[in-house]
């Protein structure tokens, strides 16, 4: 079935650094990917939509300047935290679907981001 | 914009038990339900979903029910088992393909053998 590849799984950075996350699809080309961000023994709560191409679409209260998505392959999405800070620290998770707009989302497992 | 609510929190069965998590949405322009488990620390799968055209769908011990007039949503699970033991969470979308997904704030479910 259709994999979804997050990479780093966990990460720990000093706080001021930026740790990039990367979301690959492994056998199928995804137009869209989408980054949540899941805060302990909560729901997952949508970032920002990232769209092959060009500009992220970004939902409201989440900085577009603080949590940079590039996307620029149809099977590779990124998301940067700048300047992080402990409040950052969350799990972040993408998804991504193929190109049939039927087709499932699947899931990356995750990127735990401790910043201390 | 859509709003979920998940009810309930926590839930704890007996093994062999059923279990039903229920789920509102605001948004009557919302026309698609996925329901998907997550372990912890893993990422969340899709086990059911359910679309605006149809008022149940079953698969295996998994059921869902869709009250579009109430606007809620149900997850039924049979014949409970300790692996089903996991966080659940419901979803409500207007784009019909899934996108732009608004998620309830999870159950948490454990079965006791």
């Amino acid at each position: 079935g259709a994999v979804v590849s997050q990479h780093p799984s966990r990460v720990i950075c000093k706080s001021g650094t930026s740790v990039k996350i990367e979301c690959r699809s492994l056998d199928f080309q995804a137009t869209t990917m989408f980054w949540y961000r899941q805060f302990p023994k909560q729901s997952l709560m949508l970032m920002a939509t990232s769209n092959e191409g060009s500009k992220a679409t970004y939902e409201q209260g989440v900085e577009k300047d603080k949590f940079l998505i590039n996307h620029a392959s149809l099977t590779l999405s990124t998301l940067t935290v700048t300047s992080a800070h402990p409040e950052d620290s969350s799990f972040y998770i993408c998804s991504a679907r193929g190109l049939d707009q039927r087709s499932p989302l699947h899931f990356g497992n995750g990127t735990r981001l401790t910043v201390t | 914009g859509e709003n979920v609510e998940q009810h309930p929190s926590t839930l704890s069965v007996q093994e062999g038990d059923s279990a039903v998590i229920k789920c509102t949405y605001s948004d009557s322009a919302s026309n698609y339900f996925p329901w998907y488990k997550q372990e912890l620390g893993k990422r969340p799968q899709l086990i059911i979903d359910i679309r605006s055209n149809v008022g149940e769908k079953k698969d295996q011990r998994i059921a869902v029910t869709l009250n579009k007039t109430a606007k809620h949503f149900s997850l039924h699970i049979t014949e409970t088992q300790p692996e089903d033991s996991a966080v659940y969470f419901c979803a409500a979308s207007r784009d019909n393909a899934g996108n732009m997904l608004t998620f309830g704030g999870g159950t948490r479910l454990m079965v006791k053998p």
